[in-house]
């Protein structure tokens, strides 16, 4: 099984751009087995799905975030990235990468445990 | 987007009780819909997708149904670890979408 694990720079100033990254062990990110996602959490409110990666040139992102977000996959070093720039307050949030299977059968079945981001001044 | 309505918002049960909290898609999702477990500082736990097929690993004390926009879960016998908020989420259309959550608190 897959486990996959968030890091990134836990605060960020308003109207930066903030660089997550999914390290992933288990299995070669070569298999092309998996989309690759991000989903966030704000405090005391829902899960709200980013987008994901499959390759490269596969990208697919929530309409919401589709002009800040940029997600770039790295085989050779087992992960996968998120960017979004132009950051606010609103952007605070546990961010999440997780897994789906390519022909989308199991839903989210693997996801890491979370890093917080703070936007903040 | 499809929207995804979860009821109730939050429930107060004690160890051993069983409970259900639906789920309403804005539109049909066939089965492609999945249930989690949320826990702070924790990862999210998948439970169950296809609507009703457990993931491996989680006990049968958890259980889903429905079809088209209507589904639940079931947790029959509540553990002090079963104490959480759920989460539904389709994955029919593009962008996934989750339910507002439903807390799971100790009475």
């Amino acid at each position: 099984q897959v486990q996959l694990r968030e890091s990134g720079p836990g605060l960020v100033k308003p109207s930066q751009t903030v660089s997550l990254t999914c390290t992933v062990s288990g299995d070669s990110m070569k298999s092309y087995s998996y989309y690759w996602n991000w989903i966030r959490k704000p405090a005391g409110k829902g899960l709200e799905w980013i987008g994901r990666i499959y390759t490269s040139v596969n990208t697919k992102y929530n309409p919401s975030l589709q002009s800040r977000v940029t997600m770039s996959i790295d085989t050779s070093k087992n992960e996968f990235s998120l960017t979004l720039n132009s950051v606010t307050a609103a952007d605070t949030a546990v961010y999440y990468c997780a897994t789906t299977d390519i022909a989308m059968l199991r839903g989210l079945d693997n996801w890491g445990q979370g890093t917080l981001v703070t936007v903040s001044s | 987007d499809i929207q995804m309505t979860q009821s109730p918002s939050s429930l107060s049960a004690s160890v051993g009780d069983s409970v259900t909290i639906t789920c309403r898609a804005s539109q049909g999702i066939r089965n492609y819909l999945a249930w989690f477990q949320v826990k702070p500082g924790k990862a999210p736990k998948s439970l169950i997708y296809a609507a009703s097929t457990l993931q491996s690993g989680v006990p049968s004390k958890f259980s889903g149904s429905g079809s088209g926009t209507d589904f639940t879960l079931t947790i029959s016998s509540l553990h002090p670890e079963d104490f959480a908020t759920y989460y539904c989420q389709q994955y029919n259309n593009y962008p996934l979408t989750f339910g507002g959550g439903t807390k799971v608190e100790v009475k």
